[in-house]
């Protein structure tokens, strides 16, 4: 079945540790989106990509960095200069060409500080 | 700023009863609207989208479109508890074929 899959599902991060958190999608979609979500609140755009190699940062990129190396991955890196990265985290990703188009979620990562 | 607003409610509701979620938009140019349900702790799904003004129904859900009054709602008839969630709204930028603009959302309880 196509889908998206993010992992993990939960992740611990440590004071000034870098953490990764994978997005794989076999939708053949070529635009993929990473947003934050804090309790109550609504999505935050970190990051998007809309081609293979090319992202651009969205409201919040401060403290994250990705990667758009192949067309079905978009890792997310959460760095030490990200100061409150206590979070749920969601992977989306939309077929290119037509605006008509919603997207599609992952399952979400929720990372704590610890 | 483009913006999407929504009521963050809760908004509850009787088992059996019409649920009305509403959301308006300033990006005159937006095409294409959607509406997501999350449930706590889970990812959004969509659920409805719309393109052209007037009603879209799929089973239990209508969703209303008011160009004119940059206004999209959804209503879902005979509401049952596992409505219960919060709903997204979303709008597509003009200027960006690949950008969704999104509400916080509306808190919808549905009380048995």
């Amino acid at each position: 079945d196509g889908g998206i899959t993010q992992s993990p599902k939960y992740l611990f991060r440590k004071e000034g540790q870098n953490v990764t958190l994978s997005c794989e999608q076999n939708l053949n979609h070529d635009a993929m989106y990473w947003y934050r979500q804090d309790p109550g609140q609504g999505l935050r755009l970190i990051y998007y990509s809309q081609i293979v190699n090319d992202f651009q940062k969205g409201d919040i990129a401060e403290g994250y960095s990705v990667s758009r190396e192949k067309k079905e991955s978009f890792p997310l890196t959460v760095t030490s200069a990200q100061k409150n990265p206590t979070a749920f985290y969601l992977c989306a990703s939309r077929p290119g060409g037509s605006v008509n188009y919603g997207y599609t979620f992952g399952s979400g990562t929720r990372l704590t500080v610890v | 700023q483009k913006e999407v607003e929504q009521n963050s409610g809760p908004l509850s509701v009787p088992e059996g009863a019409i649920a009305s979620l509403n959301c308006t938009y300033s990006d005159r140019g937006s095409q294409s609207f959607f509406w997501y349900r999350q449930y706590s702790g889970k990812s959004p799904e969509l659920i409805m989208s719309i393109y052209s003004n007037g009603d879209k129904e799929d089973g239990r859900f209508t969703a209303q479109l008011n160009k004119a009054s940059q206004y999209v709602s959804l209503l879902i008839r005979d509401s049952q508890p596992s409505d219960s969630a919060t709903y997204l709204c979303a709008v597509n930028q003009e200027d960006s074929n690949y950008q969704l603009i999104w509400g916080a959302g509306t808190k919808l309880i549905i009380k048995p």
